[in-house]
């Protein structure tokens, strides 16, 4: 079936206002992965959900983010009141959530903050 | 905490020059030690998957082996279109997010 998918591809912003960044991952894919690559930087993890559950968000760097995911499917990233440095590609990924445990990644959300 | 490091930062290889790329990790309990390729513009595309030492797979010029300390990901005579960053990543029993490196952007020239 079809890849994971993100939208939007490019989003530009001003400083202060709120975004919301959307990834479907692959059928079948329980687990659903955000990370965020920055200029140079390697890619950091933001949070894992398993189902609609988020046992993990301990990548979030501040209270400004927030993801939900509904129907163990559809996944929103949300940042509110952006700053400068959220400028970066947001990455989506899912992977069945056990053996193999590979995770397949989306294309990406490019993020500048103006 | 989880590392991992790559090296070298950048390659430049001419069509036909084999090499190696090295990926050292420091993890509390290898799951798994995973390749992937990324092209300018595009999300990371999945490559091998490693589980235990003396592990090796091996997909078209690309063969990616693993020890207790590092991953090496060969190319065999390469060609222009496997010019792109390779990243390595690790995942422990503790959780579940990748551990990735900065990456090797490796450039093939014709």
């Amino acid at each position: 079936g079809a890849g994971v998918s993100q939208s939007p591809s490019n989003k530009v912003t001003e400083k202060g206002k709120d975004v919301e960044l959307r990834c479907d991952p692959i059928s079948g894919h329980t687990a659903l992965y955000w990370y965020r690559q920055s200029l140079g930087q390697g890619l950091e993890f933001l949070i894992y959900f398993q189902g609609n559950s988020a046992p993990d968000k301990s990548g979030l760097p501040s209270d400004r983010f927030s993801a939900e995911r509904t129907g163990g499917s559809v996944s929103t990233l949300t940042i509110q009141r952006t700053q400068q440095e959220d400028s970066a590609v947001y990455l989506c990924a899912s992977s069945f959530g056990g053996p193999p445990y590979e995770q397949y990644f989306g294309p990406g959300t490019r993020l500048t903050v103006t | 905490e989880d590392q991992v490091t790559q090296s070298p930062e950048a390659l430049r290889l001419q069509e036909g020059e084999s090499s190696s790329l090295n990926c050292s990790y420091t993890v509390s309990g290898l799951r798994g030690l995973f390749w992937y390729r990324q092209d300018p513009g595009k999300g990371p595309e999945f490559l091998f998957t490693l589980y235990s030492a003396g592990e090796e797979k091996e997909k078209e010029r690309l063969k990616a082996t693993l020890t207790k300390k590092e991953s090496f990901l060969h190319i065999t005579a390469p060609k222009p279109e496997d010019s792109a960053t390779y990243l390595c990543a690790a995942l422990n029993f503790g959780n579940e997010k990748l551990t990735f490196g900065t990456g090797t952007r490796l450039t093939i020239i014709p």
